[in-house]
């Protein structure tokens, strides 16, 4: 039973580049959450998806950032015209419902560390 | 809007010993879930125990366990007969029960060190 999924591990881009970020979440799981770690910080939530719709999107910069979550396919979290700023570790996390139940566990992936030079 | 604060920016324990480290959290809501996730050098983020508000009774899981103060919004982490491999960092999590929220609060975290 695989876990969620992140690819690249590692990825570095030239400042204006585009960084695309994979995440295939667990298996029978739904609902898909990214987060953004800076270093030294704690996790800051961007944007939660679930098949084919953004449902909370409070923590996503307004500009240069987006993402989706198709019906076939992984997350994706694409950051247009890259920035120094924008070096961190991006975390996708998966749960199987968002709300209803007990059980409000997110299994996290390894991570993406997006180096910007 | 909720926050999470872990006041402990760095702790150290010898192996086998007992550790404590605390988190404070600020909600309005009434029925919410508490985390404790601990990050190792690897990044991974692994769930350590979590926590209902509306059960009293404090979780635990194996050497892990939580003293939770709902009237005091307190979820403090145990660690008992610490390990070598318990070096890591660990985040207390909230994540309300209200409305499309689905997101967790991370604290800033704190960095522990087992030392042999």
């Amino acid at each position: 039973n695989a876990g969620v999924m992140q690819n690249p591990r590692h990825l570095v881009r030239r400042r204006g580049q585009e960084a695309r970020l994979r995440c295939s979440p667990m298996k029978g799981h739904s609902h898909v959450y990214w987060y953004r770690q800076l270093p030294e910080e704690g996790l800051k939530f961007m944007v939660y998806l679930q098949k084919e719709n953004i449902i909370d999107e409070s923590g996503m910069p307004k500009e240069r950032f987006s993402a989706e979550f198709p019906k076939e396919g992984p997350s994706i979290l694409r950051i247009q015209q890259v920035v120094r700023g924008d070096s961190a570790a991006y975390f996708c996390a998966s749960s199987p419902r968002g709300k209803g139940l007990a059980l409000y566990e997110q299994y996290f992936g390894p991570g993406t560390r997006l180096t910007v030079t | 809007a909720q926050t999470v604060t872990q006041s402990q920016p760095e702790m150290s324990v010898q192996e086998a010993e007992t550790v404590t480290l605390s988190c404070t959290y600020d909600t309005s809501e009434s029925n919410y879930y508490l985390f404790w996730y601990k990050q190792p050098p690897s990044r991974q983020m692994i769930l350590v125990i979590r926590q209902e508000a509306y059960k009293q009774q404090n979780a635990t899981e194996n050497r892990f366990s939580v003293n939770f103060q709902k009237a005091a919004k307190s979820f403090s982490l145990k660690i008992s007969d610490s390990q070598l491999g318990d070096t890591a960092m660990y985040f207390c999590a909230f994540r309300g029960d209200g409305g499309s929220q689905g997101n967790l609060i991370f604290g800033k975290g704190t960095k522990l060190s087992v030392k042999p």
